[in-house]
């Protein structure tokens, strides 16, 4: 099983900062990783897919990065609706794994 | 406008039995392979099962091997999760979800229906 660990695990951050969000995987993914980002209450809403794609209907400030193991997400300049859990995804291999999750807080 | 209604969940006792439905609407279900995610309170994202578009194929996480079931009916454009032999550690929100294209990522998601396993 593919192993996904994300880092920090919270991320405290004012409102127009940088956001850089870290999934590691335990053996390479290729590009086969997806995020996702989910609040409180909702189901989650993919953001992007194989690693650099942006979602149909995902804001430009969104943007991914990164193959083999070593992927990030960032977030250009914080809007209020940006805080939230965000998850990687990986589809390359049986069993699909999410990675433990990286809560955005606004500082 | 895609539309996924879950249904199903409920109180039940270890050992117990459950069966999640999730209907579609606002696209071909035929077409694309779906799954469902679970989430227990407070905890992160768990894939569950994946079952392709033609239901050819279907695929398990360890946790739930050998106890739930993936299916579907692309004439009623439902999704189904037969759900045996209950453990405490099953209990979560189950979430039915449409996959992207042909590619096993998540596109679109149910809003979800809680397993809650108690004695």
């Amino acid at each position: 099983e593919i192993v996904l660990t994300q880092s920090p695990v919270t991320l405290s951050l004012s409102l127009g900062e940088r956001a850089t969000l870290s999934c590691r995987a335990s053996q390479s993914v290729s590009s086969f990783l997806a995020w996702y980002q989910q609040k409180p209450g909702q189901a989650p809403r993919l953001l992007i897919y194989d690693a650099s794609n942006r979602a149909t209907g995902i804001p430009a400030r969104f943007s991914g990065s990164g193959s083999g193991t070593d992927f990030t997400l960032t977030i250009s300049s914080l809007e209020p609706e940006d805080f939230a859990v965000y998850y990687c995804h990986q589809r390359s291999n049986w069993p699909l794994t999410f990675g433990g999750g990286t809560k955005v807080e606004i500082k | 406008e895609v539309q996924l209604l879950e249904s199903g969940g409920g109180l039940v006792q270890p050992g117990g039995s459950l069966r999640l439905s999730c209907v579609a609407s606002g696209f071909t279900f035929s077409n694309y392979v779906m799954a469902w995610v679970r989430q227990a309170p407070g905890k992160g994202l768990e894939w569950v099962s994946t079952i392709a578009h033609s239901a050819d194929s279907t695929y398990y996480a360890d946790s739930v091997k050998g106890r739930f079931t993936i299916s579907r009916d692309n004439s009623k454009n439902t999704l189904y999760l037969q759900m045996n032999s209950l453990r405490v550690e099953d209990t979560a929100v189950y979430y039915c979800a449409k996959g992207f294209e042909s590619r096993s990522y998540w596109e679109s998601w149910g809003q979800g229906t809680l397993v809650t396993v108690s004695s």
